[in-house]
């Protein structure tokens, strides 16, 4: 099994900063097969980036991904207000399929 | 535009068995697979499984293996994770998904709202 390790646990940042979330994988993964979810609060996630870089049907520019092997990175380059939550990465490459434990973005 | 709309919250004791349904809308929906995921209160996702539409083909979670059946109604647009022995550390919202084929793996692009399990004597 492949286990990804999100970091930081907590990032606190504030609005219109720039945010780096990283996601670490314990063997290699193909870059097709990373993707980003955001959480927000009683809501169900919600799909950011495939493939590693590709974004998402309606996801803002802002957010971009990155990263091959076993290190990839999820950057927001200016913090809204409604970026204030949780992300996973997760591997869709080998079964079972897994998922980070999640980075809190929270307001500074 | 594309929907997946789950059943209601259930309570069920241990040992029972949960049904949750996924009615989906707005898509072909042989054309894509289903994937289930599982989130404990206050905790992370767990990924159940994936269920490909066209073939009824199924990949569940080891942990899983032997309660979870993941099935589909093709006249109805409808997927059900049924999951059976209930235990307490099942408790938890489940989600099914829109499963995308790319590279060669299954990702989720559209979520249902969540349908809440409690176990509980």
């Amino acid at each position: 099994e492949i286990v990804l390790t999100q970091s930081p646990g907590t990032l606190s940042l504030s609005s219109g900063e720039r945010a780096t979330l990283s996601c670490r994988a314990s063997q290699s993964v193909s870059s097709s097969n990373l993707a980003w979810y955001q959480q927000r609060p009683g809501q169900a996630p919600r799909l950011l980036i495939y493939g590693a870089s590709n974004r998402a049907t309606g996801i803002p520019d802002r957010f971009s991904g990155s990263g091959f092997g076993t290190d990839f990175t999820l950057t927001i380059s200016r913090l809204e207000p409604v970026d204030f939550a949780v992300y996973y990465c997760q591997q869709y490459g080998s079964s079972p399929y897994t998922f980070g434990q999640g980075t809190k973005l929270e307001i500074k | 535009q594309v929907q997946l709309v789950q059943s209601g919250a259930e309570v069920k004791t241990p040992g029972a068995s949960v049904k949750v349904s996924c009615k989906t809308s707005g898509y072909t929906f042989i054309a894509y697979g289903i994937t289930w995921v599982r989130q404990a209160p206050g905790q992370g996702l767990e990924w159940m499984g994936w269920i490909t539409d066209y073939s009824g083909n199924t990949n569940y979670a080891q942990r899983l293996q032997g309660r979870v059946t993941m099935t589909t109604d093709t006249s109805t647009s409808t997927a059900y994770m049924e999951l059976r022995g209930l235990r307490s550390d099942d408790t938890a919202m489940y989600y099914c998904s829109r499963a995308v084929w790319y590279g060669s793996g299954w990702y989720s692009d559209y979520w249902g709202q969540g349908t809440l399990v409690t176990v509980s004597s």
